[in-house]
């Protein structure tokens, strides 16, 4: 069966400070993972996709990276900021077509 | 939100209605899609269409029921026989064919539905 596992379930880290969020997946065969960001009470929206050659990605403060051999994927917030508390969601897509695998989320509360 | 539009933002029903959520998208795409969210879980497919007049069931499709007559609209209409209804109802679209990105799914701002 096709699985998307996150981790941490949640997290609460300062102003200013990086994380780190985990994606590991069962997904085969692989297309192409993406991260979502999910604002409380609105649509995810997409942070960056990679496909199976890609080892790292960055949409300015957020950073992908993926091993597609161990099956991994992170993705790292630099210098977070009160914006960034949300629910981000890594999706994997098992083909090229409609067929997606959604992770449950990490929440991520960023206090002052 | 990306050209994907739902309606309405909030929604109450009494137990024992239909009630239709709508989505509108001008992003021209093929392909749109009903999620449905609820708390702690990922998103769960509902129902599918590739293209006009065409559909398919997901992974939850019982007690809800779609139509797709226009390129740019997917409603979903949630009937009694849906027995745990409350939930955050995500749509997207996509397009259709080639490589990623080009078949990445956009989502709507979603609809909350409560049932009293």
């Amino acid at each position: 069966k096709n699985q998307v596992e996150q981790s941490p379930q949640s997290l609460i880290i300062l102003e200013g400070k990086n994380c780190t969020l985990q994606c590991n997946y069962t997904v085969s065969p692989f297309s192409n993972l993406r991260w979502y960001k999910q604002d409380t009470g609105r649509g995810p929206v997409s942070l960056t996709i990679m496909t199976f050659s890609e080892n790292t990605k960055s949409n300015g403060r957020y950073t992908a990276t993926l091993d597609a051999d161990t099956k991994q994927s992170s993705l790292h917030i630099t210098a977070s900021q009160l914006s960034d508390s949300a629910s981000y969601i890594c999706v994997v897509n098992s083909n090229s077509g409609y067929a997606l695998n959604f992770g449950k989320g990490t929440s991520l509360l960023v206090t002052p | 939100d990306g050209g994907i539009t739902q309606s309405p933002k909030y929604l109450f029903r009494k137990e024992g209605q239909n009630v239709t959520l709508s989505c509108e998208q001008n992003l021209n795409h093929d392909a749109m899609y009903w999620y449905r969210q609820d708390p702690g879980q990922g998103l769960r497919l509902i129902y599918y269409s590739q293209i006009v007049n065409d559909f398919q069931k997901g992974d939850i499709a019982e007690g809800y029921s779609v139509s797709r007559e226009k390129k740019e609209s997917f409603p979903l209409t949630v009937t009694s026989a849906q027995k745990n209804p409350t939930a955050f109802y995500l749509c997207a679209s996509s397009a259709t064919g080639g490589l990623p990105p080009y078949n990445e799914q956009f989502f709507g701002p979603g609809t909350r539905l409560t049932v009293l």
